[in-house]
């Protein structure tokens, strides 16, 4: 089990607009850390998507955008194309457990 | 631009010691502005970070696997590596090695790049 929780998966057309949620806690997300997010297309490496809560890394498009608030982060995805068809994972750091970087269990994007 | 390399087995006993590295290009593993690390993914599963090490020589371990883990550095070749002992079926996963980058306050870090992966199957 996952410190932080994720949807298994989530769907949309092209076109639309899909959000993922990203649960921690008080030790994690609550306790302020960053929440960042990576999309691993399939058969492919994790690729850092968003970082310190809601920065994109260059090259990443504007149609990802994500938020924080409270013991929660979000991921948006607008204007949904077939390519962001991938994996999607939240990450932060908890302090509970002595230097403990940690990841939700994933969320599968399936575009319609 | 940094790229990482992961190299080693793909296939293990069950109780052998699983052996990676890291070939890291484009950048210094003595660079006081990152860390560095192995996360793994079992087939199917999410992301599980394993080890990290820091310029200066410190080490972070998941406490999952403290007792059974290893991961050191060679400034000389810019690479670092892992040793996990005594594997099991449990361990077949596909390990990345990452550099981990960090931002304003302790904690708030993020992975970027990955390197590829490597699939490592522990069978008898």
């Amino acid at each position: 089990q996952s410190v932080l929780t994720q949807p298994p998966s989530v769907s949309g057309a092209p076109g639309q607009t899909v959000t993922i949620s990203c649960t921690g806690s008080s030790s994690n997300i609550g306790a302020g850390y960053d929440v960042q997010w990576y999309q691993q297309l399939p058969g492919r490496a994790p690729k850092l998507l968003i970082y310190g809560n809601s920065k994109w890394p260059s090259g990443v498009p504007d149609r990802f955008s994500a938020s924080k608030s409270g013991s929660s982060a979000s991921l948006a995805i607008t204007g949904l194309q077939a390519e962001d068809e991938a994996d999607y994972y939240c990450q932060s750091y908890d302090s509970s457990l002595s230097d403990y970087w940690v990841f939700g269990g994933g969320t599968k994007l399936t575009v319609l | 631009q940094v790229q990482l390399q992961e190299s080693g087995p793909g296939l293990l006993k069950p109780s052998e010691t699983l052996s990676l590295t890291c070939i890291v290009s484009g950048g210094s593993i003595s660079s006081s502005r990152y860390f560095w690390g192995w996360i793994r993914q079992p087939p199917g599963k999410g992301l599980e970070w394993i080890a990290i090490i820091y310029y200066s020589g410190s080490t972070y371990y998941n406490p999952s696997l403290k007792s059974r883990v290893t991961i050191s550095g060679d400034t000389s070749k810019n690479q670092f590596s892992l040793k996990l002992n005594s594997v099991t079926a449990a361990d077949t996963a596909v390990y990345y090695c990452g550099r981990l980058c960090q931002g304003y306050k302790y904690g708030d870090n993020w992975f970027d790049p990955w390197g590829q992966g490597t699939l490592v199957t522990v069978s008898s």
